[in-house]
């Protein structure tokens, strides 16, 4: 079974600095997804950034990066210019490629929750 | 992307009773999925609902405490059946489109008292 592990059970950082949310993970498949989800205050699961394991290019989204290394089995996330609409829970989370499409669930990391200060 | 709403947003209830957590997207989606999100805790998938088949449930969870409806390609409901304090947590209906990317309800706060 796939395992999702974050080891940062918080981090702050300061407003417009840069910060990096790590994030390592267990698999034995070699097609698969990674996504970074965002969760305030609020409860709405956000979908921030999504890599592609077949792909060798890390994604980018506005002021959200990552860092893939696939071999290392490690996908971490760098928030660039840190906004205090940034402050949240920071989820990696894990989807298989294979099966039924459409059917494949997501395994959640612990979580990172991220304060920005001002 | 999908838009997906959820009754109630939060409820507080005794121990014993149930309640229905409903789930509505606004396009039509193979599969629907339950999660379960524990006080300060990460996701749980408790199922998956496919329509017109029996749910697909996770190792932990069972059919008589979690049943669960999906009547048509747009709406699920979620049972959490005869509640304890235990079951305290945020319920969360999500979907996947074919863009790969799984859209998430606003989720169900429920308290057991």
């Amino acid at each position: 079974a796939q395992t999702v592990t974050q080891s940062q059970p918080e981090m702050s950082v300061q407003e417009a600095e840069t910060v990096t949310l790590s994030c390592t993970y267990d698999t034995s498949e070699s097609d698969y997804y990674l996504f970074w989800y965002k969760q305030p205050p609020s409860r709405q699961m956000i979908l921030v950034i999504r890599q592609e394991a077949y792909k060798q290019q890390n994604a980018t989204e506005n002021r959200f990066s990552v860092n893939f290394q696939k071999a290392a089995k490690s996908f971490s996330l760098k928030i660039s210019d840190s906004q205090l609409g940034d402050a949240a829970m920071y989820f990696c989370a894990y989807r298989s490629a294979r099966g039924i499409w459409g059917a494949q669930k997501l395994v959640f990391g612990q979580g990172t929750r991220l304060t920005i200060n001002p | 992307s999908a838009v997906i709403s959820q009754k109630p947003s939060r409820d507080i209830c005794q121990r014993g009773t149930s309640l229905t957590i409903q789930c509505q997207v606004d396009s039509q989606v193979t599969m629907m999925f339950w999660y379960r999100q524990q006080p300060g805790q990460s996701l749980t998938l408790i199922a998956t609902a496919n329509q017109g088949s029996e749910a697909t449930y996770e190792s932990g969870f069972v059919i008589d405490k979690f049943p669960i409806s999906r009547p048509n390609l747009t709406f699920s409901t979620l049972t959490v059946s005869n509640m304890s304090p235990e079951d305290s947590s945020i319920y969360l209906c999500s979907v996947a489109d074919r863009s790969y990317e799984q859209y998430f309800g606003p989720g169900t706060r429920l308290t057991v008292t």
